[in-house]
């Protein structure tokens, strides 16, 4: 099993370009998750979703889409990049949810730098 | 919604000696409490957690211990090792993840 994976690993966009975060799991989970974390902060959840077809926003989800049309793959969509946008994003995953909150399992996270 | 402060930010300990982290919350409904831990450039890995229904809990070297009434919890490392470098991050579930702002964990040889 590759857990979770992302791509890209480090990405530098220009203000107002637009771009898609990748994230793909193996592990047959029903939730994932897309969290970003600004440096010695911890991590804020931006949108998650508890299975294909369906997502939710998040604490911070301004500024950004997401979809979900398979079980495997849950991206991340920034229309109008802004320099607030700019930190580390990790994706998750768990098989369980909810009001039974289980083991998530993380990414190892996409650098953004917006300039 | 949830509030989660985690103390202290910073820890150094030499190699051998024990380290507590601390966190606490604000929603009493909260039921799911973990511990990740991240290496530099890595993402966050779970290495204990613990439910409400639960006091305590060991793995090893590393122990959860849980005060609902008080509302916090800690993270005990003992033995510590220079690999337990890391932040270490707590989190409070229910619904969804909310994270502390971590700590970070330096072991001296």
């Amino acid at each position: 099993n590759a857990g979770v994976t992302q791509t890209p690993k480090f990405r530098i966009l220009k203000i107002g370009q637009s771009m898609t975060l990748q994230c793909t799991q193996d592990m047959n989970h029903n939730y994932m998750y897309w969290y970003r974390q600004d440096p010695g902060m911890g991590l804020k959840l931006i949108y998650y979703s508890v299975g294909a077809g369906i997502t939710d926003k998040g604490e911070v989800p301004n500024g950004y889409n997401v979809s979900r049309s398979t079980t495997e793959d849950f991206p991340l969509r920034l229309e109008l990049a802004a320099p607030s946008q700019t930190s580390v994003y990790f994706c998750a995953s768990s098989f369980g949810g909810g009001t039974y909150q289980e083991t998530q399992y993380f990414g190892p996270g996409t650098r953004l730098l917006v300039l | 919604g949830e509030n989660v402060e985690q103390h202290p930010s910073t820890l150094s300990v030499q190699e051998g000696d024990s380290a507590v982290i601390k966190c606490t919350y604000s929603d009493s409904a909260s039921n799911y409490f973990p511990w990740y831990k991240q290496e530099l450039g890595k993402g966050p890995q779970l290495i204990i957690d613990i439910r409400s229904n639960v006091g305590e809990k060991k793995d090893q070297r590393i122990a959860v211990t849980l005060n609902k009434t008080a509302k916090h919890f800690s993270l005990h490392i003992t033995e510590t090792q220079p690999e337990d470098s890391a932040v270490y991050f707590c989190a409070v579930g229910f619904q969804k993840l909310v994270f502390g702002t971590g700590t970070r964990l330096l072991v001296s040889p």
